[in-house]
């Protein structure tokens, strides 16, 4: 397993284009998490997947933006109607067992948003 | 409203000596933290985590401390490298299986 997989790495899109992203958490890993990091800042908090089921969303999070995870395997984030402040990188993490675990989370490389 | 603190400013030592890192945080009782090394262009990497009843971690040239009284945890390098070099991030537990992370401090280590 070469750990968590995240594509594209680079994406430019038009403001007001949907753009959708793809992560591959480590395969034994039920839970995923995608998080949203600008320059200077931590990551954000964005949505947690246990298995196929979304259990917790931020409040911040736009109803622009949607995830899934068919199967609980693989997911998806997508983002509808882009503004020039979604830019940032999207970080997707999984762990096998909660945040609360000594093995905590294993990122991905992210994918980086520029919005034009 | 919760608030994680970690200095902004860029930490600047010299190879050989001990960097200590802070993460400070208020309206909070994070049952634990972690701490993650982020390189530029790249995911964070987990590096420890502590709960709140342990005092002290310790990981090879790692170590932090966990002060639930003062609501302050501190990262230390011993011998640092300049392959030490990079972004670290405190993280509390956020709920629900979630972290909610620090702005992270840069720590440069010169030869």
């Amino acid at each position: 397993d070469t750990g968590v997989s995240q594509d594209p790495r680079h994406k430019i899109t038009k403001r007001g284009q949907n753009v959708t992203f793809r992560c591959d958490p480590i395969s034994e890993h039920n839970r995923l998490y995608w998080y949203r990091q600008t320059l200077g800042q931590g990551p954000e908090f964005l949505t947690y997947f246990q298995n196929e089921a979304q259990l917790e969303k931020s409040r911040l999070l736009s109803d622009r933006f949607s995830a899934e995870r068919p199967k609980g395997s693989f997911s998806t984030l997508e983002i509808q109607r882009t503004e020039q402040g979604d830019s940032a990188m999207y970080l997707c993490a999984s762990s096998l067992r909660g945040a609360g675990y000594s093995d905590g989370y294993t990122f991905g490389s992210g994918t980086r948003l520029t919005v034009v | 409203s919760q608030k994680i603190e970690q200095n902004s400013e860029a930490l600047n030592i010299q190879e050989g000596k001990t960097a200590t890192l802070t993460c400070n945080y208020t309206n909070y009782s994070p049952a634990y933290l972690q701490w993650y090394r982020q390189d530029p262009g790249r995911g964070p990497v987990f590096l420890l985590l502590i709960r709140e009843n342990e005092k002290e971690k310790r990981k090879e040239r790692l170590k932090v401390t966990f002060d639930t009284t003062l609501k302050q945890s501190l990262f230390h390098i011993t011998a640092s490298q300049p392959a030490d070099s990079a972004t670290y991030l405190c993280a509390l537990d956020g709920g629900y299986s979630t972290l909610t992370f620090g702005k992270g401090t840069m720590l440069l280590v010169s030869p």
